[in-house]
């Protein structure tokens, strides 16, 4: 297992605007992961990205991951006031989904009326 | 997608009391889960890792006596707070990852949560 550590800690935007967060890891992984979790709430999955893939796309989200500097990033367009939560990123090394998760303190968002 | 369904959502207790919380994958086999906790603004902290039919994996700094975890099936794992003190009031949460080919992917799925009070 390992963590992620994810920048900035706080973010706060006018909605409509794009956020970016970016996530940092320090060995090898299989697969990085990227969750939100509203306030209270469990976590939802957003997005996998593979180790051998260097962009996704899922609706407003893109992501994108840079083996060679061990770093990804998750981009928000066109924000909403209902984005507003905090994101987590999870790099995986093994190839099992039972690699345990080590949570960093995350990003939260704050998208502003 | 696959879901995890946590029971209770909430639970008040006394002090000294015991407290169980249900983690159940409901449409996926899972051979492992997870049990988080997450204080008030913090992020979540891994307490155990739990295989089942054998012992869970706990983390250091976390008592295996005070928080019983069973994994007696494929789709359900259960914490047990034993004798539980203000202190242990917080937010916990499981993760279950699904057996290859079950559910079609390697992530991990997370139940929304079981909110702890203990007076």
């Amino acid at each position: 297992s390992q963590q992620g550590e994810e920048d900035p800690q706080a973010l706060s935007i006018q909605e409509g605007e794009n956020a970016t967060m970016n996530c940092s890891y320090k060995t090898s992984i299989n697969n990085l992961q990227w969750y939100r979790q509203n306030s209270g709430r469990g976590l939802v999955h957003l997005i996998l990205i593979r180790s051998n893939e260097r962009e996704k796309h899922s609706g407003r989200l893109r992501v994108t991951l840079d083996t060679s500097k061990k770093s990804s990033s998750l981009l928000i367009t066109a924000s909403r006031a209902a984005d507003t939560a905090s994101y987590f990123c999870a790099p995986q090394p093994g190839y099992s989904s039972a690699s345990k998760i080590i949570f960093g303190s995350g990003t939260r968002l704050s998208i502003r009326p | 997608g696959a879901v995890v369904s946590q029971h209770p959502s909430r639970v008040i207790c006394k002090s000294g009391t015991s407290v169980k919380i249900e983690c159940r994958s409901l449409d996926f086999q899972a051979t492992t889960m997870f049990w988080y906790r997450q204080f008030p603004k913090q992020s979540l902290m891994l307490m155990a890792t739990s295989n089942e039919g054998s012992k869970a994996t706990y983390e250091q700094g976390v008592e295996k006596d005070k928080f019983l975890i069973n994994h007696a099936s494929l789709t359900l794992s259960t914490l047990t707070v034993t004798s539980a003190h203000p202190e242990d009031s917080s937010f916990y949460i499981c993760s279950a990852s699904a057996r290859l080919g079950t559910s079609g992917s390697d992530e991990q799925y997370f139940g929304p949560g079981t909110r702890l009070t203990v007076t």
